[in-house]
């Protein structure tokens, strides 16, 4: 079955203890991206990667990092955990198609809350 | 700055009527735009997409319209079922843009009442 999945699918932790969000695809995918949603805010972009080694910032970067070290995996990282990073996290894949756009996959969400 | 806005965060209609959304946007090299559906404790799934050369395209009981000289898109659904009921976001992208990333809407949340 096709899918994008996430771990953990919900976390509480403490500000400042490091945690790592895992997303993997079996697409066979070349890009994939991370989004949070917010009340309000609707989903914005976090980070985005081309293919393996390749990633970029998007909207909202801050407080954040990627690596894009197999093509399948793309885990987020968050150093040094704050409260306004609650928030509910989604990894998307999709294939880059002939305009550059294409339908984008979504693992079902992990849930954050930074304590 | 909201480059993409759905101004009604939430919309309620009876069964069987149409159900219209509403997305505007503010960045004219947006030239593709898509409709995703999301039920609560799972991801989006895709919907509906429509390239800017189109300003209808159409699947099933799911129909995009774009004005593109009024930046404004809307999504029917007729006739609206209670399966329908789920936030619906409206994304856009620009594919020249670095990225080709998408700018996601606010969403809004759709009840179809039995």
């Amino acid at each position: 079955e096709a899918q994008v999945t996430q771990n953990p699918r919900y976390l509480i932790t403490v500000t400042g203890k490091k945690l790592t969000v895992t997303c993997s695809q079996n697409m066979n995918h070349e890009y994939m991206s991370w989004y949070r949603q917010d009340p309000g805010l609707g989903l914005r972009q976090i980070y985005y990667s081309m293919n393996v080694e390749v990633t970029d910032k998007g909207d909202v970067p801050e407080g954040y990092k990627v690596s894009r070290k197999e093509k399948r995996n793309f885990p987020l990282i968050l150093e040094s955990p704050s409260p306004n990073q609650t928030s509910l996290y989604f990894c998307a894949s999709r294939v880059t198609g002939t305009s550059g756009v294409g339908e984008q996959f979504f693992g079902p969400g992990t849930r954050l809350t930074v304590l | 700055d909201q480059q993409v806005k759905q101004n009604s965060p939430s919309l309620s209609v009876q069964e069987g009527r149409i159900s219209i959304l509403n997305c505007d946007y503010t960045n004219s090299m947006f030239d593709y735009f898509l409709w995703y559906k999301k039920y609560p404790a799972e991801g989006p799934t895709f919907l509906i997409s429509i390239s800017s050369i189109k300003d209808k395209n159409e699947d099933g009981r799911f129909t995009v319209f774009l004005n593109k000289s009024a930046k404004h898109l809307s999504l029917h659904i007729v006739p609206s079922q209670p399966g329908d009921s789920a936030v619906y976001f409206c994304a856009a992208s620009a594919a020249a843009a670095s990225g080709s990333r998408l700018t996601f809407g606010e969403g809004t949340q759709l009840t179809v009442n039995p």
